[in-house]
């Protein structure tokens, strides 16, 4: 159990559909992450949210959209989604975001969200 | 922009044997953290390193930051297939206000019971 929980574990979605992925961390981390995996790629950050503020927006396709309502909750809403959009989805929160923040830098995963788009 | 290789990409070796991966990054390493994934699952941290020459250990894992800090080991000794799973480097780069997190490519390990 590292603290953050992410919700479903499992999603199959078809290519019209609205959903939402949720993260919520009990941790008291200031920083929240969406991370994208993909099979066979590196680990890609989507989006990035520092005390509840966008900080990062790595060119993700609009159908993707992020909500931070509070430090210890983070959504990702999925709409019109393309089959290539098929991931592992994965959460993560630090205490901080910044350069040598040494141990405070440390990230820690939820379990993901496993996407499937038909 | 900084990268993150590591290398091998993946690894197959029999219980008990020891294995060693690496990181090697294009620029300095402002700390570097070491995570193992599961398949299908989330990263869980290992170990971090900050500082040139650190040497770090966790039961059978023993990681290590080199001089110029731009190249870290992870090595197992005596392996065992509870160790089998995806292992990436994460680093912290660039400066204030401009800080990024990377993650290496990562190197699948299988251990054979």
């Amino acid at each position: 159990e590292t603290g953050v929980t992410q919700t479903p574990r499992h999603l199959v979605m078809g290519m019209t559909n609205k959903k939402s992925l949720k993260c919520e961390q009990h941790l008291g981390h200031n920083a929240m992450y969406w991370y994208k995996q993909s099979a066979k790629k590196p680990l890609e950050l989507m989006f990035v949210y520092n005390f509840k503020e966008q900080t990062e927006n790595n060119s993700v396709p609009s159908r993707f959209s992020p909500e931070c309502p509070n430090s210890s909750h983070l959504f990702l809403h999925l709409h019109t989604l393309q089959p290539e959009d098929s991931a592992l989805y994965l959460c993560a929160s630090s205490q901080v975001r910044g350069l040598n923040q040494g141990a405070k830098n440390i990230q820690y995963f939820g379990a993901g969200t496993r996407l499937s788009v038909l | 922009s900084q990268e993150l290789e590591q290398s091998p990409q993946s690894l197959i070796v029999q219980e008990g044997k020891n294995l060693t991966i690496n990181c090697t990054s294009s620029k300095t390493l402002y700390g570097l953290y070491w995570y193992k994934q599961k398949y299908g699952e989330g990263l869980i941290f290992l170990m971090m390193l900050q500082k040139g020459g650190e040497e770090k250990s966790h039961e059978k894992i023993t990681a290590k930051l080199d001089e110029k800090k731009q190249q870290s080991s992870l090595h197992i000794t005596a392996s065992q297939p509870s160790h089998a799973g995806i292992y990436l480097c994460g680093a912290g780069s660039g400066q204030s206000g401009t800080y990024k997190y990377i993650f290496g490519t990562g190197t699948r390990l299988k251990v054979l019971a």
